[in-house]
């Protein structure tokens, strides 16, 4: 299973809504990702949970909150957000092996704030 | 910040061979070339990657030159599906995790 999954596909919310995305793997990969990604642009890496433990904030506003419950299980909590941060909002996660990785995307969620 | 230099856009030819350059004229020993591609409305899909060897796996070719500052993608015989935003990222080897930095990639077009 190469798999990783989010939920949900699409979600719309207002700026005073909280809500979560969520994002799964079992392949056993020890470090997760988020990324955002505008319309046109590039990913931009957000957070890096490596073993659990958050490695990289890059500056994210506190609105977005990660978590790690488990090895297997990634989340994003929503807060007050701004219709500037519509975005398509990735999750990945990689394993280290033999000197190398590859990052295994998933197929994201479309957030709109409206 | 991204460290490499892509064209922003390139066609080829179904069945023809692509060639995707990328510049990368400051890195560093430690530092290994990545390549992910992106199809519409996807998550990023890794290809290969490389530190100094030319690299083959079943989707691609990767030519480093000799100084480590530029690279080519190869895709030997594009099919319509090769359709994306293909991006070069340079990344320092690291044990606990990997830090993409994307840049703007190219746009490749692939035409019947």
């Amino acid at each position: 299973d190469t798999e990783v999954t989010q939920t949900p596909k699409h979600l719309v919310m207002g700026m005073t809504n909280k809500k979560s995305l969520k994002c799964e793997q079992h392949m056993g990969h020890r470090a997760m990702y988020w990324y955002k990604q505008k319309a046109k642009k590039p990913p931009e890496l957000m957070f890096v949970y490596s073993y659990e433990k958050l490695s990289i904030n890059e500056s994210v506003p506190s609105r977005f909150s990660p978590e790690c419950p488990n090895s297997s299980l990634l989340n994003l909590h929503l807060h007050a957000l701004q219709p500037e941060d519509s975005a398509l909002y990735l999750c990945a996660s990689s394993h280290y092996t033999g000197g190398s990785y590859e990052q295994y995307f998933g197929p994201g969620t479309r957030l709109t704030v409206t | 910040d991204a460290k490499t230099t892509q064209p922003p856009s390139m066609d080829c030819a179904e069945g023809r061979a692509a060639n995707l350059p990328c510049n990368h004229s400051t890195i560093s020993g430690n530092e290994y070339v990545y390549w992910y591609r992106q199809i519409h409305s996807q998550g990023p899909q890794y290809i290969i990657h490389g530190l100094k060897n030319n690299e083959t796996n079943e989707m691609a070719s990767l030519i480093i030159t000799e100084d480590r500052k530029s690279s080519t993608l190869i895709l030997p015989h594009a099919t319509l599906r090769d359709t994306a935003v293909y991006y070069c990222i340079v990344v320092p080897m690291n044990t606990g995790f990997q830090k993409l930095v994307f840049g703007t990639g190219t746009r490749l077009l692939v035409s019947p």
